[in-house]
C-alpha cells in the first residue's frame, strides 16, 4: 500500500528553469492538494483538486499550475522557477466530506539557485 | 491572515516531562481541531482529534485540551520521550469537509532530551 508518492525527492533548479513535480495516491482519494513548507511559515495550501477536472487556487498560488486529469494524479508545474519558489513541496490527500484526515506525501526539497 | 495562532515555535523537554502546544483561533465556526506530528524528512500526520462538544481527548501519552469559550486548545504529551522529538501542528476547519479543508498552525518544534 503505497499511500501517496512524490517524486523527485530532491531537486536543484536554475531560475527561469520549468518542472514538474509529480504526486501520485492509490487510496481513491477524490481530493488532493500541495502545499509548501517553509521555516517558521507552517504549511501553506498552493492549490487543490476536488476531483478529476477540478482545481482551484490556494493560499500561495502565483507561479504554479496544477491539473488533475485523473483521480490518481496531480502533479504541481513551476512555470519559471525563481529563488522564492525554495521550499519543502508536500502533496496531500484524502476521502471528501467528515473528519477523513489527510495523507502526506514524504515531500519533495527543491532549491532554486 | 494566520486564522490558527500556535506558540511556542520551538520547545525543548526532558525525558519524562509534559510538553505543552498551544493555539488560538478566532473563527467561531470552527468545528474541528486536529493535531498533526511530522518527524525530520516525512510528511505530517494526524495524530489526534477534537470536536467542541468535548473538553478533552485522550490518546495514550497524548490529549487534546479545548476551551471553547477562550477559543483555544492545546497538546499535551505525558512522560515525553525521545521519540516525541517531531515538529507538531494544529489545525482547524469547519463544515462538512473538515478532515481536509484545514488552517494550519505554524508549527512547534519539539525536542525532548535524555
Amino acid at each position: 500500500n503505497a499511500g501517496v508518492t512524490q517524486t523527485p525527492k530532491f531537486q536543484v533548479l536554475k531560475t527561469g528553469q520549468s518542472m514538474t513535480l509529480q504526486c501520485a495516491q492509490d487510496m481513491n482519494h477524490e481530493y488532493m492538494s500541495w502545499y509548501r513548507q517553509d521555516p517558521g511559515m507552517g504549511l501553506r495550501l498552493i492549490h487543490y483538486s476536488v476531483g478529476a477536472g477540478i482545481t482551484d487556487q490556494g493560499e500561495v498560488p502565483n507561479g504554479y499550475n496544477v491539473s488533475r486529469s485523473t483521480t490518481e494524479d496531480f502533479p504541481l508545474r513551476l512555470l519559471s522557477a525563481a529563488p522564492s519558489q525554495t521550499s519543502v513541496y508536500f502533496c496531500a490527500s484524502s476521502y471528501l466530506g467528515g473528519d477523513s484526515p489527510l495523507h502526506f506525501g514524504n515531500g519533495t526539497r527543491l532549491t532554486v539557485t | 491572515q494566520q486564522q490558527v495562532k500556535q506558540s511556542p515555535q520551538s520547545l525543548i523537554v526532558q525525558k519524562g516531562g509534559i510538553s505543552i502546544i498551544n493555539c488560538a483561533y478566532e473563527n467561531t465556526a470552527f468545528d474541528y481541531f486536529p493535531w498533526y506530528q511530522q518527524f525530520p524528512g516525512k510528511g505530517p500526520a494526524l495524530l489526534i482529534a477534537i470536536r467542541p462538544d468535548v473538553s478533552e481527548k485522550k490518546e495514550g501519552r497524548f490529549t487534546i485540551s479545548f476551551n471553547k469559550s477562550a477559543k483555544q486548545f492545546s497538546l499535551h504529551i505525558m512522560d515525553s520521550q525521545p521519540g516525541d522529538s517531531a515538529t507538531y501542528f494544529c489545525a482547524a476547519s469547519r463544515g462538512s469537509n473538515s478532515g481536509y479543508a484545514l488552517n494550519f498552525g505554524k508549527g512547534t518544534s519539539l525536542l525532548v532530551t535524555p
